[in-house]
């Protein structure tokens, strides 16, 4: 079974600075993914960035990075220049690859961020 | 545009009431995946389709059922038998071929309450 942690309380960053949320995981699986999702007040999912198990580099999307360190079994979402906009809840999710429902993610219980102007 | 489209928005329910949630796709994705999402937690699986006339059960899926006839349509029924319905849900489609990851892309939800 897989395990998403994200144990950060509500999380405050001022406009402009860069913010990291914190995620671990656990899976006994050696093929898995990892994603960022991003919920605003409108509660819809926005995906974010993914990371593969077996990428040699952490990912970037525009703002967005993760810090990736699998011996640790950490993903840490990383924002960079906040910006107002960004002020919502932020959710970790993995998908094990080599398990039946290879389509199943799995989520943790998500972080608050509200950036303060 | 393509996207996933949920409706109703916000929903009520007298208890003892089946009910159905609609959640349409265009963008020609094979899987569709229902959620849950209670007060300040994550997303939980409830049903999930990855071709049309075949679906599995998630990990909360006691008390809700669903078809999928078509692949462009996933509706969920939150039944009687389900103990507490009141919950933010959440549609998903994704690939299930080509690049490894397929990100689920999710629909605006439906909020529930049972009065």
């Amino acid at each position: 079974a897989q395990k998403i942690t994200q144990t950060q309380p509500g999380m405050f960053v001022q406009e402009k600075e860069a913010v990291t949320l914190d995620c671990t995981y656990d899976t006994s699986d050696p093929s898995y993914g990892l994603f960022w999702y991003k919920q605003p007040s409108s509660g819809e999912m926005i995906f974010l960035i993914y990371q593969g198990s077996y990428d040699q580099q952490n990912a970037t999307e525009g703002r967005y990075s993760l810090n990736f360190q699998k011996a640790r079994k950490s993903a840490n979402l990383v924002i960079s220049a906040s910006q107002l906009g960004d002020s919502a809840m932020y959710f970790c999710a993995m998908r094990a690859f080599n398990t039946g429902a290879n389509s199943k993610l799995t989520f943790g219980k998500g972080i608050t961020l509200s950036v303060r102007p | 545009d393509g996207g996933i489209t949920q409706s109703p928005k916000y929903l009520f329910r007298k208890e003892g009431q089946n009910v159905t949630l609609s959640c349409e796709q265009n963008l020609n994705h094979d899987a569709m995946y229902w959620y849950r999402q209670d007060p300040g937690q994550g997303l939980r699986l409830i049903y999930y389709s990855q071709i049309v006339n075949d679906f599995q059960k998630g990990d909360i899926a006691e008390g809700y059922s669903v078809s999928r006839e078509k692949k462009e349509s996933f509706p969920l029924t939150v039944t009687s038998a389900q103990k507490n319905p009141t919950a933010f849900y959440l549609c998903a489609s994704s690939h299930t071929s080509g690049r490894s990851y397929n990100e689920q892309f999710f629909g605006p939800g439906t909020r529930l309450t049972v009065l």
